[in-house]
């Protein structure tokens, strides 16, 4: 069963406006931690922001936040003044413990590719 | 900025060779991870180590591949005869502890993409 949708295969948006990346989810652990990380095309993985289930409030870093909606199982990234240099892909991810070896893996959606037009 | 290194960025090989990867995590970080990402789809753990030992290799094709990390530092996964099938991005991440942190991050390397002909 997947565990993080992402339903938005590619999005559009022009330079200096805000857009929403959707991310749903799927856990009956109380516990757990979600993830947003950006993928240029040269190839790494990097780390944007985190949200846990316990957060109070959303997550916010810089021009990147969460918009954390639990009853829902949603966790959208939104990104205010987009950028040129913002295309690339967007993976949800979530922190899923081996109920085996107590260790934590992430689980990832399969993406949304962001085009920021001038 | 301390980063995870990964070595070669590129690879390209022929069916039924060998290939290995390399790659040195964040000085400190106690966990380490292979990844494989196939074109258009997110990254999907291969194995997982704590320190020396492997925490979880359960989708790690044991067959062909094979990941150690002996000193609990540095880690190599190899690739033995490789295949068509196996052409993607393999990546390397590294987290703190590990464990049940709600907060431990995994931090990436830029990856080594792989064509296999």
């Amino acid at each position: 069963a997947q565990k993080i949708t992402q339903t938005q295969p590619g999005m559009f948006v022009q330079e200096k406006e805000a857009v929403t990346l959707d991310c749903t989810y799927d856990t009956s652990d109380p516990s757990y931690g979600l993830f947003w990380y950006k993928q240029p095309s040269s190839g790494e993985m990097i780390f944007l922001i985190y949200q846990g289930s316990y957060d109070q409030q959303n997550a916010t870093e810089g021009r990147y936040s969460l918009n954390f909606q639990k009853a829902r199982k949603s966790a959208n990234l939104v990104i205010s003044a987009s950028q040129l240099g913002d295309s690339a892909m967007y993976f949800c991810a979530m922190r899923e413990v081996s109920m085996n070896t107590g260790f934590q893996k992430l689980v990832f959606g399969t993406g949304t590719r962001l085009l920021v037009s001038p | 900025e301390a980063e995870v290194a990964q070595s070669p960025r590129y690879k390209i090989t022929e069916k039924s060779q060998a290939v290995a990867f390399w790659c040195d995590p964040i000085s400190g970080h106690a966990t380490l991870y292979w990844y494989r990402q196939i074109l258009g789809q997110g990254p999907e753990l291969l194995v997982q180590f704590q320190d020396e030992s492997v925490v979880d290799d359960s989708q790690l094709p044991k067959d062909r591949f094979s990941a150690e990390r002996l000193k609990g530092v540095d880690s190599t996964l190899k690739i033995q005869p490789a295949e068509l099938g196996d052409s993607a991005m393999y990546l390397c991440a590294s987290s703190l502890s590990g464990t049940v942190v709600l907060s431990d991050t995994q931090y990436f390397g830029p990856g080594t993409r792989l064509t296999v002909l």
